[in-house]
């Protein structure tokens, strides 16, 4: 059975802090590997990655895929109160262009 | 402004009655997706369709319905056969064949009671 786990469920920081969220994954077919941002409503999206090593940076948020262990690293240094959200990983399926996610890590930044 | 509208936000429903939410996008997406969230579980595919006319059952398509009469919609039904249908329902779209992200509605969050 295609399954995604990510790890913690929840975490509670100070702003400022650095955090690594976590993202395995056993998929049949992988064609890619996504994450996004919850805050209310909506997902967000905030990276894909579809290769081994190569990361992803957008400001203080940075990810990286490894296919070869299948799992996947969230990285958000010096976050800020505006980080707390859900972050959700997921991974696409090839040839049917269908997402598996995860339970996703709810992430809470005190100030 | 191109974007997923999802309508109504909220919604309440008697248990034994039907109710269809409404999903629009004006993005030219080929596929669209529908799917549910209930606290600690992530989101779950209910159902989704590649193109006008053709869809797909997801994960836990039981006690749902859809249609793709149209490209830029693709509106769910939730059935009395849907044994706990509270929840709340996200819809996507995409480009299609990918890997392309998936864009998400506002969502609607429907309590029967």
């Amino acid at each position: 059975e295609d399954k995604v786990v990510q790890s913690p469920l929840s975490l509670v920081v100070h702003e400022g802090d650095t955090v690594t969220l976590n993202c395995s994954y056993e998929v049949t077919n992988f064609r890619s590997l996504l994450w996004y941002k919850q805050e209310k409503k909506a997902p967000t999206f905030l990276f894909m990655l579809t290769s081994s090593g190569i990361e992803k940076k957008s400001g203080r948020l940075s990810s990286i895929l490894d296919k070869k262990e299948l799992f996947s690293i969230l990285n958000i240094t010096a976050t800020q109160t505006g980080d707390s959200a859900i972050y959700l990983c997921a991974v696409e399926q090839g040839g049917s262009e269908k997402l598996v996610f995860g339970k996703g890590t709810k992430l809470t930044v005190n100030p | 402004d191109g974007g997923i509208t999802q309508s109504p936000k909220y919604l309440f429903r008697k248990e034994g009655q039907n109710v269809t939410l409404s999903c629009e996008q004006n993005l030219n997406h080929d596929a669209m997706y529908w799917y549910r969230q209930d606290p600690g579980q992530g989101l779950r595919l209910i159902y989704y369709s590649q193109i006008v006319n053709d869809f797909q059952k997801g994960d836990i398509a039981e006690g749902y319905s859809v249609s793709r009469e149209k490209k830029e919609s693709f509106p769910l039904t939730v059935t009395s056969a849907q044994k706990n249908p509270t929840a709340f329902y996200l819809c996507a779209s995409s480009y299609g064949v990918g890997p392309y992200e998936q864009y998400f509605g506002p969502g609607t969050r429907l309590t029967v009671t």
